[in-house]
């Protein structure tokens, strides 16, 4: 069956660090991937995906992340993270239908 | 994009009871998805609700526990029935347009 593992169930950094959050999953087949970010108070919203292609794909608000099919891995990074990007960050996979699988997802609390 | 609403956006119902929970969008769309997330889980989903047809239940969701109606092509409900303390989550209605999935708010839902 799909799985995913998202292995930081909480991060805590300064503004200005650097940021990766790591994902993995499990499935033989062709994947597409997504992150999706939930800020406090509001929905899941989409923040990157990746579905074939260069395997370095840029989101929204700097984020980017990184196909490595070897690894089986799509990790998110900021090279710079703010305030306001304290959210929740959830990995999910899908494999061309409907369903997807996601993650337990990542508490990120930056402190300014 | 989708604008999706979704009431009540928390309760606090007792054991025995039931709670339904509204999801309308602003777009039409031929399936809606019904979402779990307990506490320290991952998204995972409940069934997916095509109008005009019985909902698709995940394994390990019934129907008698999960009745979902889908009356048209914006709107569906889920009641989580006889409630117990394990049915304690955030529910969460999605759609999809193209292939990005987009999400209401949640319902956060406690039994006491």
């Amino acid at each position: 069956a799909q799985s995913v593992s998202q292995h930081n169930h909480h991060v805590i950094l300064s503004e200005a660090a650097s940021l990766e959050l790591g994902c993995n999953y499990s499935y033989g087949g062709t994947v597409n991937l997504f992150w999706y970010v939930q800020y406090p108070g509001q929905h899941l919203q989409l923040l990157l995906k990746y579905f074939s292609g260069d395997p370095l794909v840029k989101g929204i608000k700097g984020f980017e992340a990184e196909f490595i099919k070897s690894k089986f891995s799509f990790n998110l990074r900021k090279p710079s993270v703010q305030w306001s990007d304290t959210a929740e960050y959830f990995c999910a996979v899908n494999s061309g239908t409907y369903k997807y699988i996601f993650g337990t997802g990542t508490r990120l609390k930056v402190l300014a | 994009s989708a604008v999706i609403s979704q009431k009540p956006s928390r309760d606090i119902c007792q054991r025995g009871t039931s709670l339904t929970i509204q999801c309308q969008v602003d777009s039409q769309v031929t399936m809606m998805f019904w979402y779990r997330q307990q506490p320290g889980q991952s998204l995972t989903l409940i069934a997916t609700a095509n109008q005009g047809s019985e909902a698709t239940y995940e394994s390990g969701f019934v129907i008698d526990k999960f009745p979902i109606s889908r009356p048209n092509l914006t709107f569906s409900t889920l009641t989580v029935s006889n409630l117990s303390p394990e049915d304690s989550s955030i529910y969460l209605c999605s759609v999809m347009l193209g292939t990005e999935a987009f999400f209401g708010q949640g319902t956060r839902l406690t039994v006491v």
